[in-house]
C-alpha cells in the first residue's frame, strides 16, 4: 500500500514553455501532498504544501506565479512550471501524506526529473 | 530557524555494522524520520521516532534521544544494495519536513 506515481518520469522542454508534473495516490486517499525540489548532491527543499480544495502554501522565495500547484481531487495534485528556465532544470519529487495526522508518514513518488533547455 | 546535521559520507565493508548520526536543531519537533534514497530515485521511507529510545525493524534500527536534539541509524549486515543516500528529516509541526543534506553511504566488497 501507499504507493504514489508521477507522470511524466523525465522531461526535456525548450526555454520559455510551460510543464506539468502530476503526481498520484494511487492506493489512498491525500488531503495533503507536497512538493519538493532537489539539485544534484543537495537535499530535498520543499517547495509547497497542496491542500485538496484549497489554495496551496509555498514556502519563503518559491514564486507561486511560476509554480502553479492544483490539488482537485484527493488523489491528484499537479505542479505547472510555467515559462521554464534553464536554472529550473532539478529533480521534482512529490509526496503525500497517509492519514491526517501531521505525524503521520509522507510517500514519496518516483520524481520527475525536468531538464530545461 | 531549521538546522540539520549529518556526515556527508560514510564507507562500510558488506557484512559490517554502521552508524550514521544526525543532530538537528528545529524550532518544533513532531517526529525524525529516516529515508533511502538511491542515486536518480524517490526517497524510500525506513523509520520514523517521535518518543526517545530504540526502534529497531529488521536490519535496521534507529535511536532518537529529543533532550539531545540526536538520532542515529544504524545498519547491520551491511549488503551491497545498501549503498545509497541516507536521509534525516524533521517534523517541526504543521507536518512539514525539513530534511538533512543527506548521508552517502558506500558499502565495498
Amino acid at each position: 500500500g501507499a504507493v504514489v506515481s508521477q507522470h511524466p518520469s523525465w522531461v526535456i522542454c525548450k526555454s520559455g514553455t510551460s510543464v506539468k508534473i502530476e503526481c498520484r495516490s494511487l492506493d489512498f486517499q491525500a488531503t495533503t501532498m507536497f512538493w519538493y525540489r532537489q539539485f544534484p548532491k543537495q537535499s530535498l527543499m520543499l517547495m509547497a504544501t497542496s491542500n485538496e480544495g484549497s489554495k496551496a502554501t509555498y514556502e519563503q522565495g518559491v514564486e507561486k506565479d511560476k509554480f502553479l500547484i492544483n490539488h482537485a481531487s484527493l488523489t491528484l495534485s499537479t505542479l505547472t512550471v510555467t515559462s521554464a528556465h534553464p536554472e529550473d532544470s532539478s529533480f521534482y519529487i512529490c509526496s503525500a501524506r497517509v492519514g491526517g495526522s501531521n505525524t503521520d508518514t509522507q510517500y514519496f513518488g518516483p520524481g520527475t526529473r525536468l531538464t530545461v533547455l | 530557524g531549521q538546522n540539520i546535521d549529518q556526515p556527508t559520507e560514510m564507507t562500510a565493508t558488506e557484512g559490517a555494522i554502521v552508524q550514521i548520526n544526525c543532530t538537528y536543531q528545529t524550532s518544533g519537533f513532531n517526529g525524525l524520520f529516516w529515508y533511502q534514497q538511491h542515486a536518480g530515485e524517490a526517497p524510500t521511507f525506513l523509520s520514523y521516532n517521535v518518543l526517545d529510545g530504540l526502534e529497531e525493524k529488521g536490519r535496521f534500527s534507529s535511536f532518537l534521544s529529543r533532550s539531545k536534539g540526536y538520532s542515529y541509524l544504524l545498519l547491520k549486515e551491511l549488503q551491497m544494495k545498501d549503498s545509497a543516500s541516507y536521509l534525516c528529516a524533521v517534523n517541526s509541526g504543521y507536518s512539514t519536513l525539513t530534511f538533512g543534506k543527506g548521508t552517502m553511504l558506500l558499502v565495498s566488497p
